[in-house]
């Protein structure tokens, strides 16, 4: 199976400032999708980006952006303008061709006011 | 639209007693997927279904826990006997085949004590 590394446990950024969490996959398989989900302490499971591996350009959604690496099996996030808000556990997540899903062990970002 | 329903929010019980989390998945969805979080494992890939069928059991931890999908708009987790080590949120997820490539939709989560 697919295995999904996040090598940093926790993290923390100044409001306003900018943060990249990393993330390492490793897979055969040359058809697949990557995520990043989040989870605030409410716990719900919150769809943050996706990125499609057929796809050279990296994904963005507003402050969100991936730096996708397909040769390397990386696939960092990057947190543009911090907010207080953004405060939660974040998942990198592999969909295989198969469809079956696989996350990371996720790093805990602190956002200091 | 009606998210990923699961019940209950919150079980506590005793060690030795049979327990069921259910699901109903979104409407139109094809795969319906469990999960299982701690703090020592993270999310772990129970099992999941393809229009109600199990393809990938693999993740279950062992034969006290057992799945069943009797039609596209439910489905159970069910575990006999538990113990204190199968407390955790168990999450279901739901995703269509088209449109979205490969979101997974997650409900509130169901938050199991074992004691």
């Amino acid at each position: 199976a697919q295995t999904v590394t996040q090598s940093q446990p926790e993290m923390s950024v100044q409001e306003a400032e900018t943060v990249t969490l990393s993330c390492t996959y490793d897979t055969s398989e040359s058809d697949y999708y990557l995520f990043w989900y989040k989870q605030p302490p409410s716990r719900q499971m919150i769809l943050v980006i996706r990125q499609e591996a057929y796809k050279q350009q990296n994904a963005t959604e507003n402050r969100f952006s991936v730096n996708f690496q397909k040769a390397a099996k990386s696939f960092s996030l990057k947190i543009s303008d911090s907010q207080l808000g953004d405060a939660a556990m974040y998942f990198c997540a592999y969909r295989s061709a198969n469809f079956d899903m696989r996350f990371g062990a996720g790093t805990r970002l602190t956002v200091k006011p | 639209d009606a998210g990923v329903i699961q019940s209950p929010r919150h079980e506590v019980t005793e060690m030795g007693q049979e327990v069921t989390l259910r699901c109903k998945p979104i409407s139109g969805h094809d795969y319906l997927f469990w999960y299982r979080q701690t703090m020592m494992r993270g999310l772990e890939l129970l099992i999941y279904f393809n229009n109600n069928v199990p393809i990938d059991d693999s993740g279950m931890p062992e034969d006290r826990f057992s799945a069943k999908m009797p039609n596209a708009s439910f489905s159970t987790l069910k575990i006999q006997p538990s113990e204190p080590r199968d407390s955790a949120v168990y999450f279901c997820a739901s995703s269509p085949i088209r449109g979205q490539p490969g979101e997974l939709f997650f409900g509130e989560g169901s938050r199991l004590t074992v004691l």
